[in-house]
């Protein structure tokens, strides 16, 4: 399977934990995305990376939020201190350096915070 | 602010018609528009997009017309079959420093009945 490889699909966490989520991307493509996803909304973007470089992050990722892509390939999206707000499906994407090249989703990872 | 509006939550259609799914946008920016399905429990999934320099672009059974002086953009799936049947989100960007965020709609439900 070439496509995007989200893990773990579940997780299922008490309040004031952290969590770790895990994205390997397709090989050739050089960006990266987190987006956050809850019911009825469409996803929402939450950082993006060119290579290893974190080149954007939205104001929505409080820093309690962190992401990482050490080596260009794989990345990390970490939350710390959980809370009951940060329910729902965190998707990862990725996408070749063309202008026009589509974002492709790997299946997401559901968040849930009791 | 709602910058990409699916104003039909749902959408209802027999197997073989036409299914017409609409989007508008606000943001005159906005140059690259995508649609993409999404299963229950699955990553949306890329299905077209169109470059604000056509109006129309075409892959098999789907087609999205774009029109620029309304600021609307449309998917139309000919023959509708019962497979279709998933949520289909409309997302837009600007490539302003190629980061190709996208700024997603809440999207329409399309049941295709036998």
């Amino acid at each position: 399977d070439t496509g995007v490889s989200q893990n773990p699909r579940h997780k299922i966490t008490k309040r004031g934990q952290n969590v770790t989520f895990r994205c390997d991307p397709i090989s050739e493509h050089n960006r990266l995305y987190w987006y956050r996803q809850t019911l009825g909304q469409g996803p929402e973007f939450l950082t993006y990376f060119q290579n290893e470089a974190q080149l954007e992050k939205s104001r929505l990722l409080s820093d309690r939020f962190s992401a990482e892509r050490p080596k260009g390939s794989f990345s990390t999206l970490e939350i710390q201190r959980t809370e009951q707000g940060d329910s729902a499906m965190y998707l990862c994407a990725s996408r070749t350096g063309g202008s026009h090249s589509p974002l492709h989703f790997g299946n997401g990872t559901r968040l849930t915070v009791t | 602010d709602q910058q990409v509006k699916q104003n039909s939550p749902s959408l209802s259609v027999q197997e073989g018609r036409i299914s017409i799914l609409n989007c508008d946008y606000t943001n005159s920016m906005f140059d690259y528009f995508l649609w993409y399905k999404k299963y229950p429990a699955e990553g949306p999934t890329f299905l077209i997009s169109i470059s604000s320099i056509k109006d129309k672009n075409e892959d098999g059974r789907f087609t999205v017309f774009l029109n620029k002086s309304a600021k609307h953009l449309s998917l139309h799936i000919v023959p509708s079959q019962p497979g279709d049947s998933a949520v289909y989100f409309c997302a837009a960007s600007d490539g302003a420093g190629n980061n190709r965020k996208l700024i997603w709609g809440l999207g329409t439900s399309l049941a295709v009945n036998p």
